[in-house]
């Protein structure tokens, strides 16, 4: 079946300007992620969902931050007013059940703030 | 401060031999730990898992041990291939719904 789909693949905005990342998880997946991954480090927790609750937002580094899963399905990532240090590849990614469940990732948005 | 992190940055090995790829973890209540394999543009992608009660699992071509006493991880990856190259990360699962991952080993697979 299909994976974790996330777009756009790239996205190359000015300082200052408003972004959102969009991330399809795997049909039925009631958990869903968001990890940001900087050059040469792992992905680092950001915000979780189960279900269409944010369940745990507490790795969001700051206000400019924001994700919403309105039906449970399809989450989307906003970060406001981007900062060049917002450059990043933005990883989600899914799984059946919350907790200690195997998390499937997509392929990544690389966000490049100029 | 804790933190999930690898001994080794790179690893080179000739292809066919086995290797082995180390984490340590420093959360004694961490009770499950995934391996990832990252390829260049690539989200990570699963290899294996194992849970605190087990000390190893194996799978296809790949085995993972769990050393709790000295808080340690291990994959090793056997007769490994050129497709074996990429970024192995170690992932630590501390509050249920969290994990943390190490800054990754990155294997080189010589032809």
């Amino acid at each position: 079946g299909a994976g974790v789909s996330q777009t756009p693949s790239n996205k190359v905005t000015e300082k200052g300007k408003y972004v959102e990342l969009r991330c399809d998880p795997i049909s039925g997946h009631t958990a869903l992620y968001w990890y940001r991954q900087s050059l040469g480090q792992g992905p680092e927790f950001l915000i979780y969902f189960q279900g269409t609750g944010a369940a745990d937002d507490s790795g969001l580094p700051n206000d400019r931050f924001f994700a919403v899963r309105p039906e449970g399905s399809v989450s989307t990532l906003k970060i406001q007013r981007t900062e060049r240090g917002d450059s990043a590849v933005y990883l989600c990614a899914s799984s059946p059940l919350a907790g200690t469940d195997t998390q499937y990732f997509g392929p990544g948005t690389r966000l490049t703030v100029l | 401060g804790e933190s999930v992190g690898l001994h080794l940055p790179t690893l080179s090995v000739q292809e066919g031999d086995n290797s082995i790829i180390n984490c340590a973890y420093s959360n004694s209540a961490s009770d499950y730990f995934i391996w990832y394999k990252q390829e260049s543009g690539k989200g990570p992608q699963f290899i294996i898992d194992i849970r605190s009660n087990m000390d190893k699992r194996q799978g296809q071509r790949v085995t993972v041990l769990l050393n709790k006493t000295v808080k340690h991880l291990s994959l090793q990856i056997a007769a490994t291939q050129p497709g074996d190259s990429a970024v192995y990360f170690c992932a630590e699962n501390r509050n249920f719904n969290k994990f943390y991952f190490g800054s990754g080993t990155k294997l080189n697979v010589k032809p």
